[in-house]
């Protein structure tokens, strides 16, 4: 099916260990984000990407590095999780010539333990 | 730097009945647009309405309207015959018309409303 995907849905991790977490769109949208929603703080934005190979950092890169070799893919690492980055990471496309919002994927829970 | 600001932590309506969600921002641009997400216990993030700044004409989509005062900076949501369905977290976003570097995509969000809905 056409639309963005996100895996996995639910992951728990060990402190110090490194995590992916993938992103997926099918719409060649050129913007793709990650975003991570905490209690308190609504969403904030970690890293963004204007097109494949152009990446930038958003509110909150600390911990966190992306690429995208691909249109399609925006994965995002964390390269040593921390306890602090216990939430909930949401990814999301957008084509701004045509939508103006963003389309999300289903999320990811992170845990970090 | 931009910022949204949703002052209700929590609101609670009956069914039936109609509720009004606050929504402040503070820009120095003049052109933008405004959004109103809403993410039900699925947590799936779903667009309810949006604002063009450039447009006098409050954005309207079903049992959802906007009150958009421009020179307040205020952008509030009027849900209308409320319905269990509307329970959710709602969130106000803001998003630059200009380019920034490639930053022009990004949304900003203010930290929700919880709208509770009783039957």
């Amino acid at each position: 099916d056409a639309g963005i995907t996100q895996s996995p849905r639910y992951k728990i991790t060990e402190t110090g260990r490194q995590v992916t977490l993938m992103c997926h769109q099918t719409w060649s949208h050129s913007y793709m984000f990650w975003y991570r929603q905490d209690l308190g703080h609504g969403l904030r934005l970690i890293y963004y990407s204007a097109a494949a190979d152009i990446t930038d950092k958003g509110e909150v890169p600390d911990g966190y590095v992306v690429s995208r070799s691909k249109t399609e893919n925006f994965p995002l690492t964390l390269e040593s999780a921390t306890r602090s980055q216990t939430s909930v990471y949401f990814c999301a496309s957008s084509d701004l010539a045509v939508n103006y919002g963003y389309t999300f994927g289903s999320g990811t829970r992170l845990t970090v333990v | 730097a931009q910022t949204v600001t949703q002052s209700q932590p929590e609101m609670s309506v009956q069914e039936a009945e109609t509720v009004t969600l606050s929504c402040t921002y503070d820009t120095s641009e003049s052109d933008y647009y405004l959004f109103w997400y809403k993410q039900p216990p699925s947590r799936q993030m779903i667009l309810v309405i949006r604002q063009e700044a450039y447009k006098q004409q409050n954005a309207t989509e079903n049992r959802f309207s906007v009150n958009f005062q421009k020179a307040a900076k205020s952008f509030s949501l009027k849900i209308s015959d409320s319905q269990l369905g509307d329970a959710a977290m709602y969130f106000c976003a803001y998003r630059s018309a200009k380019n920034y570097g490639g930053s022009q995509g990004n949304l900003i969000f203010g930290k929700g409303t919880k709208l509770s809905v009783k039957p």
